[in-house]
């Protein structure tokens, strides 16, 4: 089965790091995604990783993909209030036929001055 | 400049009266999406197109229906609208590339109220 879940909340300060979790159920999963939602907006694709690798990093952002845990992590270094928003994990189940995203139940980040 | 482009942004209707929303892309994607999100919830997948053809998902009510009349266009059409398909709705396209990423762009949403 599908299931995704992250936690829902979490305050930081400016310039700190932001750690921001997820675990999934599905072991069959080939791809996993970071997706960023501002207020009132549609969904931006931060980042992915195979479920190949263990690590990606890209500029501020680090993911760490634990799959024997099934646990997924995102990164955020130096956050600023710019990145206030609701981060969702996704999964791509394998063999769909085409990019089936299972989101998680999203996670608010809060960044404070 | 946009890309996928959600119209309206913001939608008020009657329980029970029949509701479109519209969705347009210029990239020129062969697949496009429509996704539920209710409040404080994951967005949630109700069907797709890969080009012409439609693909529903199972949990997906009746109450839904889509058409693509062209490449850029695609709409959701709310049959008989309830107080529980208040949501925001989300259009998302992808090239449709197989065996390897790929990657969706949504649009801003639209926002509906069902009074």
């Amino acid at each position: 089965g599908e299931d995704v879940e992250q936690s829902l909340f979490l305050s930081v300060r400016e310039g700190d790091s932001s750690v921001i979790n997820c675990t999934y159920t599905d072991s069959s999963s080939t791809y996993l995604y970071w997706y960023k939602q501002e207020p009132g907006a549609g969904l931006q694709l931060l980042t992915y990783i195979f479920s190949n690798m263990d690590m990606k990093q890209d500029q501020r952002l680090t993911v760490l993909l634990n799959k024997k845990d099934k646990h997924l992590s995102l990164r955020i270094a130096d956050t600023q209030t710019g990145d206030s928003a609701i981060y969702f994990c996704a999964e791509t189940p394998e063999n769909t036929g085409f990019q089936k995203l299972v989101f998680g139940t999203g996670t608010r980040l809060l960044v404070s001055p | 400049d946009a890309m996928v482009i959600q119209n309206p942004r913001y939608q008020v209707t009657q329980f029970g009266k029949p509701v479109t929303l519209s969705c347009s892309q210029t990239l020129n994607h062969n697949v496009m999406y429509w996704y539920q999100q209710k409040s404080s919830q994951a967005p949630k997948l109700l069907f797709h197109y890969y080009d012409k053809d439609f693909n529903n998902e199972a949990d997906t009510p009746d109450n839904f229906q889509s058409r693509r009349p062209n490449t850029s266009f695609c709409f959701l059409d709310i049959r008989s609208p309830g107080l529980g398909d208040a949501a925001m709705y989300l259009c998302a396209t992808s090239r449709g590339l197989a065996g390897r990423t790929d990657t969706q762009y949504f649009g801003p949403g639209t926002r509906l109220t069902v009074l």
